[in-house]
């Protein structure tokens, strides 16, 4: 039982560099979202996702993008990393009739460093 | 604008002891959901309990308790007897299920750790 699988769970840039985030999910969940975690912060919705070809913004969408063509995998992508966006990173993922009910799914995170 | 406030951030507590993390949360909306995750340190979160705002009983799960009361807008987790394995940082949600509005409005989270 994967659930949701994150990758990397670690990863460190350096400052104007590009990378993705993955995100599986084999759960035919059609929501799946990013969140961050910092700090005194809780967590904060970045993008979201209701299915295939379909995606919004959260909160905090700024410096991220995010693609979803298939049902199983939502990618985060930083075009140009900064330290602002040093955090743990969160996918989550649920049936779409419960996306606003809760039970979220939650990967193990990804905790990102720019440096 | 939907807000949840959890003003405790650390805890500390004796193994055996009973403890209580409030979250107070704000909506204009009369139809919300309430929840509480749980992170412990291995780092994912682990969904507890999900409360609509027309239901407002209290629920009980072996040691874990909630208490929802709309007239403080609380939404109290307690743990009675704690263990060791309760450690971990514990989060209170908000959702108001408006159509288009796919989002979890967490709190910051309270760190409790139980002593042994």
């Amino acid at each position: 039982n994967a659930g949701v699988t994150q990758t990397p769970k670690f990863q460190v840039l350096k400052t104007g560099q590009s990378m993705t985030l993955q995100c599986a999910q084999d759960m035919n969940h059609e929501y799946m979202s990013w969140y961050r975690q910092d700090p005194g912060m809780g967590l904060r919705l970045i993008h979201y996702s209701v299915g295939a070809g379909i995606t919004d913004q959260g909160e905090v969408p700024n410096g991220y993008n995010v693609s979803r063509s298939t049902t199983e995998d939502f990618p985060l992508r930083l075009l140009s990393a900064a330290p602002s966006q040093t955090s743990v990173y969160f996918c989550a993922s649920s049936p779409v009739f419960s996306a606003n009910t809760g039970e979220l799914f939650f990967g193990e995170g990804s905790r990102l460093t720019v440096l | 604008a939907q807000k949840v406030t959890q003003a405790q951030t650390e805890i500390s507590v004796v193994e055996k002891e009973d403890v209580t993390l409030d979250c107070v949360y704000e909506t204009r909306d009369t139809t919300y959901y309430l929840f509480w995750y749980k992170q412990p340190p291995s780092g994912e979160l682990v969904f507890l309990i999900r409360r609509n705002s027309f239901d407002e009983q209290n629920e009980i799960s072996g040691r874990y308790s909630w208490n929802f009361q709309k007239s403080t807008s609380s939404f109290n987790f307690t743990i009675t007897a704690s263990q060791v394995v309760d450690s971990a940082v514990y989060f209170c949600a908000l959702s108001e299920p408006h159509f288009g509005n796919e989002k979890l409005t967490f709190g910051t989270g309270t760190r409790l750790t139980i002593i042994p």
